[in-house]
């Protein structure tokens, strides 16, 4: 039962432009939703998070969107990078500092 | 800034062989994580601990179990291991209370890759 999802296992974007990844989970009761970046051989790195008392949360290139009554949200990367290729974790959880629900993961690859 | 740091990072055993995973969180950090990621897949929770205390159980086979010492280290015990043991083995951290307690990201090691041949 994946609680947590992401359909696009990966995504190309050209340097420049915005990469969009998205999310979507079933369970209503995760109220904290956070992004990890992972390189390969390298543990998740934390990226930005949003709480569910909010829609938007922005840090410098990223912006994540969270629309509750879908349980939907959405990473930005504006402008993307090269160095951004990564694959990106969605995850959710139901407290602070409880246990990670994670999705699938998306591959970006920012290409010149 | 100090990591979580997780030993060994690779590690090569046979089947029903046993291994240990040692991790040891941030300073000051009062949770540990185990986490399992198999190849082409997303990390699996297995279990957690807090002020030494397991906090939380996830999908951790019978054959595996963990604990918290006093120094808030943590040990993965993995005993009869099968072909599908193999994966990269992630500790987390996180400081849950006190004062340096944050809003609910986990900070992670660099993983432990096991491989049972």
């Amino acid at each position: 039962d994946q609680q947590v999802k992401q359909n696009s296992p990966s995504l190309s974007v050209q340097e420049g432009r915005i990469s969009i990844l998205n999310c979507d989970y079933t369970n209503s009761m995760f109220d904290y939703f956070l992004w990890y970046k992972k390189y390969p051989a390298e543990g998740p790195t934390f990226l930005i998070s949003i709480s569910s008392i909010k829609d938007k949360n922005e840090d410098g290139r990223f912006t994540v969107f969270l629309n509750k009554s879908a349980k939907h949200l959405s990473l930005h990367i504006v402008p993307s990078q090269p160095g951004d290729s990564a694959v990106y974790f969605c995850a959710a959880n139901t407290g602070t500092a409880s246990k990670l629900t994670f999705g699938t993961g998306t591959r970006l690859q920012v290409t010149l | 800034a100090a990591g979580v740091i997780q030993s060994p990072r690779h590690l090569i055993k046979e089947k029903r062989e046993t291994a240990t995973l040692k991790c040891y969180p941030i300073p000051r950090h009062d949770t540990v994580y185990w986490y399992q990621q198999g190849p082409g897949q997303d990390p699996q929770f297995l279990i957690s601990f807090y002020e030494k205390m397991q906090s939380d159980k996830g999908s951790i086979p019978d054959r595996f179990s963990a604990q918290q010492f006093s120094d808030y280290h943590s040990e993965l015990n993995m005993s009869s291991l099968e072909l599908g043991d193999s994966a990269l083995y992630f500790c987390a951290s996180s400081a849950l209370k006190g004062e340096f307690a944050n809003t609910g990201e986990l900070f992670f090691g660099e993983g432990s890759r096991l491989t049972v041949l």
